[in-house]
């Protein structure tokens, strides 16, 4: 069955730490999206890829980096850079890149902890 | 940028009730999402609408585009619909990949 594949499901980090989050489809999506969701709040938006080899950030990218090496593949990087990186970190993609008006499909998240 | 408001916040009934979700948002748009987050963090895609009324299973979802809002009603309520319910919009003429702006859910809990 076709969908997104997010691992690890638990990482954690130590201080000082860069950790890379991966994100994997097989939908042939072009576009692919990195969200965080902190408790109480809704989701935003980390970085955004439209297609291949090129991607732009969203509205809190600080601290954080990405490549699309892949159509495929949408890796997240979280860089010691980013003071507050304990969050739940989602994946998703679209088929198109304007995809506020396209059905988006979820991969079922990544929860980063500091120890 | 559009603000979403999502009412209730937390919501726990029993077993075969009629459910409301209310969603509201600021400036006009081209797409509303409803999206349904299990326990477990997986978010499920269950609508989009751009006008009028959209109908699965028991899943109902309209939307007034003139009072910018949107409810999602889910009839005969069962245990398996507790979830997070988040309402996302995309503002704006359409286009633009700057993604959606979301509400920040409903906690839905039916009791047996």
């Amino acid at each position: 069955d076709g969908g997104i594949t997010q691992s690890p499901k638990y990482l954690f980090r130590k201080e000082g730490q860069n950790v890379t989050l991966s994100c994997e489809q097989n939908l042939n999506h072009d576009a692919m999206y990195w969200y965080r969701q902190d408790p109480g709040q809704g989701l935003r938006l980390i970085y955004y890829s439209q297609i291949v080899n090129d991607f732009q950030k969203g509205d809190i990218a600080e601290g954080y980096s990405v490549s699309r090496e892949k159509k495929e593949s949408f890796p997240l990087t979280v860089t010691s850079a980013q003071k507050n990186p304990t969050a739940f970190y989602l994946c998703a993609s679209s088929i198109v890149p304007f995809w506020g008006n396209q059905p988006q499909h979820f991969g079922d998240g990544t929860r980063l902890s500091i120890l | 940028k559009n603000e979403v408001e999502q009412s209730p916040q937390n919501l726990t009934a029993q077993e075969g009730e009629f459910i409301t979700i209310n969603c509201s948002y600021s400036v006009g748009i081209s797409a509303l999402h409803w999206l349904q987050q299990h326990p477990g963090g997986g978010i499920v895609s269950l609508f989009m609408l751009s006008s009028g009324k959209k109908k699965h299973g028991r899943l109902i979802a309209t939307i007034n585009i003139q009072e910018k809002h949107s409810s999602l009603h889910i009839t005969a309520s069962h245990p398996r619909d507790s979830a997070v319910y988040i309402c996302a919009v995309k503002g704006g003429s359409g286009g633009g990949a700057d993604g959606l702006t979301f509400g920040k859910g409903t906690h839905l809990i039916i009791q047996p």
